[in-house]
């Protein structure tokens, strides 16, 4: 166990949709990554924030939006919802900004999202 | 921002033998090197770091190398068993920036 909690893990729900994914950090991290893994693909860097701040911004889709907050969990929403949009999606925790310095990073289970 | 190539993309050896993947980065600034293990169904898991004052890292039969000069770095898995099959993935300190990954598989 990480000590990275995704939820929900798994999410059916049709094109045009809106959803919310939801990540719980290991106690005292205060980075949070959001990535996406296609079938066989890599893991995309979407988005990162650290303790509250937008840190750095990968390829993120415009339909796609994030936020951490006070209590450090984060949110990662993702709007008008298209076919290619079904992935996994994973988030992970470490307790440095990054950038450069130690990012020791943990991974949650990752949410499945399946568009229909 | 910082770019990671990772070869090869798939790679198959015969249980007991050694597998070498590696990867070259483009920010000479980097300094953390980490190497994640992804199980089929299950998120990455960190299994191996090294920091840039370091020129190898062992761990059982787990090693990396870094080569700051040339800008790549290795991961050294020996006596291969079939629970090493997995994807392998580099990474990059800058936007945590992970390789394309490499699919191991050890044949038994």
């Amino acid at each position: 166990d990480s000590g990275v909690t995704q939820t929900p893990k798994h999410l059916i729900t049709a094109t045009g949709q809106r959803v919310t994914l939801r990540c719980s950090p290991r106690s005292g991290d205060l980075s949070v990554y959001w990535y996406q893994q296609s079938l066989d693909q890599g893991l995309q860097f979407l988005i990162q924030y650290y303790n509250g701040e937008e840190r750095a911004k990968g390829n993120i889709l415009e339909r796609f939006s994030a936020q951490q907050f006070p209590d450090l969990h984060s949110e990662l929403n993702l709007s008008s919802l298209e076919l290619g949009d079904s992935a996994l999606y994973f988030c992970a925790s470490s307790v440095g900004p990054g950038g450069g310095v130690n990012t020791e990073a943990f991974f949650g289970q990752g949410t499945r999202l399946t568009v229909v | 921002g910082e770019n990671v190539e990772q070869h090869p993309s798939t790679l198959s050896v015969q249980e007991g033998d050694s597998a070498v993947i590696k990867c070259t980065y483009s920010d000479s600034a980097s300094n953390y090197f980490p190497w994640y293990k992804q199980e089929l169904g299950k998120g990455p898991q960190l299994i191996i770091d090294i920091r840039s004052n370091v020129g190898e890292k062992k761990d059982q039969r787990i090693a990396v190398t870094l080569n700051k000069t040339a800008k790549h770095f290795s991961l050294h898995i020996t006596e291969t068993q079939p629970e090493d099959s997995a994807v392998y993935f580099c990474a990059a300190p800058y936007k945590l920036s992970f390789g394309a990954g490499t699919t191991v598989t050890v044949r038994a």
